[in-house]
Formats: structure tokens, sequence, C-alpha cells
């Protein structure tokens, strides 16, 4: 079956520090995949997408992501971080051609602590 | 324009009870998917409808059960609750069910079973 994993449960930074959220996948085939956000007391939102083409994605917010297909992971970036980043850090799939967005397997999550 | 809309925001069931949840999609938009999300976890792919037929299920039990209306407002019905169904529960509606078209979720329902 198909899995997403996240490495981190939990990752305090102080504002200015880069981040770096791992992502690994379990599928052998083409993927889909995805960064969502859930900013406290809101609902999830897309932050960025990978269907096909250039593995590095840039996102909303200055987020950015590489997808590594020998590696099988989709590790999330910012080079300076925010305390407005301050959120829960989502990773999704979703495999091949005719894989939707509406079912989408996600990984545990990784919640994001940024100190002013 | 109106996000995702769901009701309840909360309630709290009893063991055994069951329990309605309903959602209302973006205008225009015709695929709606259900979600649980327990305390920790990520999200847990339910059920996905589109054009009022199911188009996906995930690894949940028969007393899991869906339906989409003709104006693609859906429901989310959970018999003979059990403790361990206590989530939130997601709704998330898109334009079309193709892989590059974006979801949009709602708030959610949080369920309490006590």
């Amino acid at each position: 079956a198909q899995s997403v994993s996240q490495h981190n449960h939990h990752v305090i930074l102080s504002e200015a520090a880069s981040l770096e959220l791992g992502c690994n996948y379990s599928y052998g085939g083409t993927v889909n995949l995805f960064w969502y956000v859930q900013y406290p007391g809101q609902h999830l939102q897309l932050l960025l997408k990978y269907f096909s083409g250039d593995p590095l994605v840039k996102g909303i917010k200055g987020f950015e992501a590489e997808f590594i297909k020998s590696k099988f992971s989709f590790n999330l970036r910012k080079p300076s971080v925010q305390w407005s980043d301050t959120a829960e850090y989502f990773c999704a799939v979703t495999p091949g051609y005719g894989g939707s967005q509406g079912n989408l397997i996600f990984g545990k999550g990784t919640k994001l602590s940024v100190k002013p | 324009d109106a996000g995702v809309t769901q009701s309840p925001t909360h309630l709290i069931k009893t063991r055994g009870q069951q329990v309605t949840l309903r959602c209302s999609p973006i205008s225009g938009h015709k695929s709606v998917s259900w979600y649980q999300q327990v305390l920790g976890q990520g999200p847990q792919f339910i059920f996905q409808y589109y054009e009022k037929e199911e188009r996906g299920r995930g690894n949940f039990p028969d007393r899991f059960s869906a339906r989409q209306f003709p104006n693609y407002s859906s429901e989310l019905n959970v018999n003979a609750l059990l403790l361990g169904d206590s989530a939130l529960y997601l709704c998330a509606s898109s334009l079309r069910r193709d892989r590059r078209t974006e979801a949009f979720f709602g708030q959610g329902t949080r369920l309490t079973v006590v």
C-alpha cells in the first residue's frame, strides 16, 4: 500500500533560520506530490505541487520543494522562516496520471514552531 | 466567494449512535471528498464523489457511508459510533477530479464520541 512518511513530528526554529522538512513516499510508479499547510485555526491550504518536469518546484510564501525520484523524497525548504510560518505541514501523494487531488494520501504532519 | 462549508462545526455523540455530517462545496465544484483526521495524524481518505457517483473509497468499515446530492452537496453518515471515530472530519471540493485540479478544504467537523 502507498504511504507517506514525514520524519519530524515537531520542529522548533528561530526566525531567519533555514527550514527543511523531510517527506518520503512509497510507490513505485508515477506520483503527484503535494505539500499542504494548516495555520492555527485555519483550513488546509495547498502550498505547492509537483506533477512532472523540473524537480524543483516553487510555491507560495517563499517555499520550495525538490523531488528526488531515486530517493522517493519530496522535501520542503525555505531559506529564512518567519514567525508567521508557524503551522502544521503535511506532505501528500496521489498516484499516476489518473490520480486526483480529491483522493490524497497524507503523511502524519510536521508541526513547525517559529520563535520570534 | 464562500469556501467549502461544513456543518455542524462541533458535535458530541454517544457510542452506538449515528451521525450525519454535511458539506457544501464551492459553487460550481462537482467533486467532494471526505477525510478523517485523528489527533496527531494526517487526514485519511474516506470517500470521493464526483457527479453524484462514488469514485473512490478508502479503507473504512461499512459503518461509513456517503452520498452526493444533485446540487453537489454531500453528507457523510457514520453508524454505530465507536470511541475511535472521534476525529476531525474534513470535506474537500474541486471543480473536476483530475490530478491537476486543486482541491479546497473546509474547516471540518469535530466529532467527539463519548
